[in-house]
């Protein structure tokens, strides 16, 4: 299983644009990336998934090197409803025991 | 309105009660899940269905107890459980049993045991 690291939290204000690194190291050849987002007392709601180089539709952009080891999710003019929890997923998807929600990253907008 | 709709919102229950969760989505979706999201802790897969069988099971308890009766509908009964078990429960659904598509959760069931 490919680990995945984000950072715990991150805070940024209204209008920006808010980058969301996650390091997967030990990606496999087969592994897709996908990010989701989390409401408080909701389940998460997907937002994006890659392969590698660039994906882009109208919620968020998804930026993956050539190398894979990490993938940056990257949200523009972020509003105070972003503030969520935000989870990096990586696997092959021959099986949902293989997909692992992490621990996330707390974005915390500010007016 | 997210597709997938999830009774109670809200439970409470004593230990030696009986109650079951209720999910139904509206998506036409192949495959159903359920998750365990205790406080302070990652989301945990719990079971899998497909096409209204039961592919995986991550080493649940006994105390929970699942059905699927066609592939709209998914069910977790719940029997003796403990205050350990006090936790938001979702369920999922995706167009196949994998989750390659994403998955569409709903808003979950707030159990707490006393």
């Amino acid at each position: 299983l490919a680990k995945t690291t984000q950072p715990i939290s991150m805070d940024s204000y209204e209008g920006q644009e808010v980058n969301i690194t996650c390091s997967h190291n030990n990606i496999a050849t087969n592994d897709y990336i996908t990010w989701y987002q989390q409401f408080p007392s909701q389940g998460p709601r997907f937002i994006i998934q890659g392969y590698k180089t660039k994906v882009t539709n109208e919620v968020a952009s998804l930026f993956i090197p050539a190398d894979r080891k990490s993938s940056t999710l990257s949200l523009p003019r972020v509003s105070l409803s972003d503030t969520a929890v935000y989870y990096c997923l990586v696997g092959e998807y021959s099986s949902a025991s293989k997909i692992i929600f992490g621990s996330g990253t707390r974005l915390s907008i500010r007016p | 309105e997210t597709g997938v709709t999830q009774t109670p919102r809200h439970l409470v229950m004593g230990m030696t009660n009986k109650k079951s969760l209720k999910c139904e989505q509206h998506l036409g979706h192949n495959a159903m899940y359920w998750y365990k999201q205790s406080a302070k802790k990652p989301l945990e897969l719990m079971f899998v269905y497909s096409l209204e069988e039961r592919v995986e099971n991550n080493s649940v308890p006994s105390r929970f107890s699942p059905e699927c009766p066609n592939s709209s509908h998914l069910f977790l009964h719940l029997h003796t459980l403990q205050p350990e078990d006090s936790a938001l429960y979702l369920c999922a659904s995706s167009q196949e049993r994998t989750g390659r598509y994403g998955y569409t959760f709903g808003s979950g069931t707030r159990l707490t045991v006393v």
